[in-house]
């Protein structure tokens, strides 16, 4: 167990919908980071937070957006989902803002699938 | 920009021999730092060891180690004695040093490992 988790494990929803997927950060992490895993394009970054504040972009569409609460939960919303948007979606922390030596830990994902 | 190269689709290896897993990145930054996570089929993604580009000594923690060969920019793991739960897909991981102002990781394909008894 990594100490951090995620909100619902498995969501199905229809096309043109709109999901929240919830994340807690391990104690005393700042950074929340989200990741997509697909079969077509693997585990992809898309947005990273720091202690509220947004800090990187990825690939991530303008559909999706993030926050991250003064409690350092983030939430990530999903809206007009299409057939692509089914996948894997991670959320990690880490100690830090970032930097190379600054090891991420993950949460079990959340499975959406869009029917 | 930064990439992680996973030659090795799928591999099979017997219970308790060794396995070597490939990881090749392509980087022009000095300041790095490797990871490797297994993610079982149950999906969750799991730290298991990381190496720092200005580490002189390769990196160990428990039955993994790592290969580092900075010059060849390679970044191989090493399971010893494997266990029919290390069959997994094991993902090679880099994360640059932008001043500390950022860190996501940037993920290879995978590689599936297969244990058989």
């Amino acid at each position: 167990d990594s100490g951090v988790t995620q909100t619902p494990k498995h969501l199905i929803t229809a096309t043109g919908q709109r999901v929240t997927l919830r994340c807690s950060p391990r104690s005393g992490d700042l950074s929340v980071y989200w990741y997509q895993q697909s079969l077509d394009q693997g585990l992809q970054f898309l947005i990273q937070y720091y202690n509220g504040e947004e800090r990187a972009k990825g690939n991530i569409l303008e559909r999706f957006s993030a926050q991250q609460f003064p409690d350092l939960h983030s939430e990530l919303n999903l809206s007009s989902l299409e057939l692509g948007d089914s996948a894997l979606y991670f959320c990690a922390s880490s100690i830090q803002a970032g930097g190379s030596t600054d090891t991420q830990y993950f949460g079990p994902g959340t499975r959406l699938t869009v029917l | 920009a930064q990439k992680i190269t996973q030659t090795q689709p799928g591999m099979f290896v017997q219970e308790k021999e060794a396995v070597t897993l490939d990881c090749t990145y392509d980087t022009s930054d000095q300041s790095y730092g490797l990871f490797w996570y297994k993610q079982p089929s149950s999906g969750e993604m799991i730290f298991l060891i990381y190496q720092g580009s200005y580490d002189e000594q390769n990196a160990t923690e428990g039955r993994y180690s790592l290969n580092f060969q900075k010059a060849r920019k390679s970044a191989n793991l090493v399971i010893s004695a494997s266990q029919l739960g290390d069959s997994a897909m094991y993902f090679c991981a880099i994360k640059m040093n932008y001043g500390g102002s950022q860190g996501n990781l940037i993920f290879g394909k995978g590689t599936k490992l297969s244990v058989k008894p």
